[in-house]
């Protein structure tokens, strides 16, 4: 199956400061990119869709000034969590899909934030 | 709009036994259906995807079916073993550019 990474893999930092978290395909171009979050114990929640060269398109409830998605190339998406806060601590996940291989979605391993 | 929903939250069954997991979805009309396992702290892996024009998808011990018109799908799995103890999701997608949509998961535990 197709390979999606993502960097870093945790983090922690300090309330007030920016976090960018890069999302890659690594073997096939991925022309749309979706962005999850997950709270302790819960599902997987759809933050924004991102297309190549376009802007993303948010979910209801999702801070686009806060949550900065940028797919500027078919292979990378990139989610800039901006003045972060301890309620913003979270398993994000990205997702990739790619017309070679079908509309099937390719999950990368997530990133854990811990904003203290 | 999609919503997924897994019965039950939580199960624990002596290993060895054959159990079931419930997803339901609203929308029939659904493109593919995704069965997921997720370990605690840990990203999602893919275990059996069923299109849309399937019923049923297996892999080993993994056995998933599809239901549209009732609007449900069902993972089988054998021969339960300790390592099988993880929380599983369900995805749906409506059409081929959406998003899967998650249910909340089944939290499941096989005692040794």
């Amino acid at each position: 199956g197709a390979v999606v990474s993502q960097h870093p893999s945790r983090v922690i930092c300090k309330s007030g400061t920016s976090v960018k978290i890069e999302c890659r395909s690594l073997d096939f171009q991925a022309t749309t990119m979706f962005w999850y979050r997950q709270f302790p114990k819960q599902s997987l929640m759809l933050m924004a869709t991102s297309n190549e060269g376009s802007k993303a398109t948010y979910e209801q409830g999702v801070e686009k000034d806060k949550f900065l998605i940028n797919h500027a190339s078919l292979t990378l998406s990139t989610l800039t969590v901006a003045s972060a806060h301890p309620e913003d601590s979270s398993f994000y996940i990205c997702s990739a899909r790619g017309d070679r291989v079908g509309n099937e979605q390719f999950f990368g391993p997530g990133t854990r934030l811990t904003v203290l | 709009k999609q919503e997924v929903t897994q019965i039950p939250a939580a199960l624990s069954v002596p290993e060895g036994e054959n159990l079931v997991l419930n997803c339901s979805f609203t929308d029939s009309a659904i493109y593919n259906l995704q069965w997921f396992r997720q370990d605690p702290g840990k990203g999602l892996t893919s275990l059996l995807l069923i299109q849309s024009s399937q019923r049923e998808q297996t892999s080993g011990r993994l056995n998933a079916s599809l239901d549209k018109s009732s609007g449900r799908s069902t993972l089988y799995i054998a021969a339960s073993q300790p390592g099988d103890s993880a929380t599983y999701l369900c995805a749906a997608k409506t059409s081929g550019n959406t998003p899967l949509v998650f249910g909340k998961g089944t939290r499941l535990s096989v005692i040794a």
